[in-house]
This record gives structure tokens, sequence and C-alpha cells, in this order.
């Protein structure tokens, strides 16, 4: 069955550094998302992506995030001077119609 | 976006059936009901979504109330591996729409 997939699982940073997120989506949808779960909290939504550009953003996804789709598979999620506040789970997922398909998240932790 | 209630926690026992309710008194006529669970250390997986007919899906059924104002998720039997926490989420039917979870139910399931 086809999945969502995430690199790396666990980033570790210091503060102010730059860090990417990967995702690949499944094959076939059109539609990309990002979300985080800071520890102990509700799934957020970050923001949604589709041809190519943004289609709606949250109040988080503020000028230090950016996302891209470099190529035809992946889908990355860029912090350009990351927070102690942005350590959290970041979950990508992509869908064709109603359903969004997640992937296992990525840990990062910001020292 | 419209707003969903649910209990924060149910219990059940292993392969007996579980009732998760879900109150959305605001939902609109466009609004469907969608329903996702994130197991320990995992991303949101979807469950199963309707509109306004009962649905029913390998993983559970979806019964929703003739006002469409409140629904409950089914798991029919419930094993060790349900215990997770469930999301009852209200998406307008397109593709391109974020999900926005609340706090969800735990559910935990005694062996």
């Amino acid at each position: 069955e086809p999945e969502v997939t995430q690199t790396p699982s666990h980033q570790v940073t210091q503060m102010g550094q730059e860090v990417i997120l990967r995702c690949v989506p499944i094959s076939n949808h059109l539609y990309f998302y990002w979300y985080r779960q800071i520890l102990g909290q509700k799934v957020e939504f970050l923001v949604s992506f589709y041809n190519n550009e943004i289609s709606e953003k949250s109040e988080i996804f503020d000028d230090q995030f950016s996302v891209e789709r470099p190529d035809g598979s992946n889908f990355t999620l860029k912090i350009r001077s990351t927070k102690l506040e942005d350590s959290a789970m970041y979950f990508c997922a992509s869908s064709s119609w109603d359903t969004q398909y997640f992937g296992p998240g990525t840990r990062l932790t910001v020292l | 976006d419209a707003k969903t209630t649910q209990p924060n926690s149910m219990e059940s026992n292993e392969e007996e059936p579980v009732h998760l309710p879900c109150n959305h008194s605001t939902i609109s006529g466009t609004d469907y009901i969608h329903w996702y669970r994130q197991l320990p250390s995992q991303g949101p997986e979807y469950v199963i979504h309707g509109l306004t007919s009962n649905v029913n899906n390998r993983m559970a059924s979806l019964a929703i109330a003739e006002d469409r104002k409140s629904s409950t998720l089914i798991l029919h039997r419930a094993t060790l591996r349900d215990a997770a926490v469930y999301y009852c989420i209200l998406r307008l039917s397109s593709n391109d729409y974020k999900l926005s979870f609340g706090a969800g139910t735990t559910v935990t399931v005694r062996a």
C-alpha cells in the first residue's frame, strides 16, 4: 500500500540554525500539507500546497517557514532560523481528494 | 471552522464494541464528518467519513444522527491496536482544506 515517507525521523539542531524537513508524498496525490504537534498538545495545521503554490497557511507559518516541491516527488518544509518553540513533531500529509494520508513524522529538537 | 465536542477519554475491554460520540451542533449542510485516529508515536490515520448516511468500512462504522448534529464512531470489536486518540473533524467537501484537530478522545483498551 502506498505511504507517505518523511526524513529524517529525528533532527536535532541548535537555535538559529536552518533545518529542512523532507517528505515524499504518495505518487499520484496533488495536495500536500504540513502539520506540527508540540509534545502533549494537539495537531496543528501549518500549510497546504497545490499546483506549486501555497493554498492556505496558518498564523504559525510565518516568514521563517517555507515550503517547496523541488522535483516531482519531494515536498520540503524549511525553517530558516529555528527557535526553541519550534521543537515538535512535524507531519507531512498528502491527498488526492477527501482523505489525507500522513507520514510518520519528523521529531525536531531545537537546543 | 465548525466545532466538535468529544469526551476526553473512554475505556473498553478487548473484543468488545466501542462507541465514540461526537457533537457538532453547528454543522453546516456542506460539512463532511471525518474521523481520524493517532496511535501512540505515529501520525494521524484516516478512519472513516460521511455526510448524511451511515457508513461502514473495514475499520469502523459511522452512525450519523438524522439532524446531523451528532455522530458516533463504532469500533465493532476493539483490539489492543485500537488504543489511540480519535478525532472527529468537520470538513468541507474539498480536496484542499486543512484538517482542524481538537483534543480528541483517548481510547484505552483493556486486555
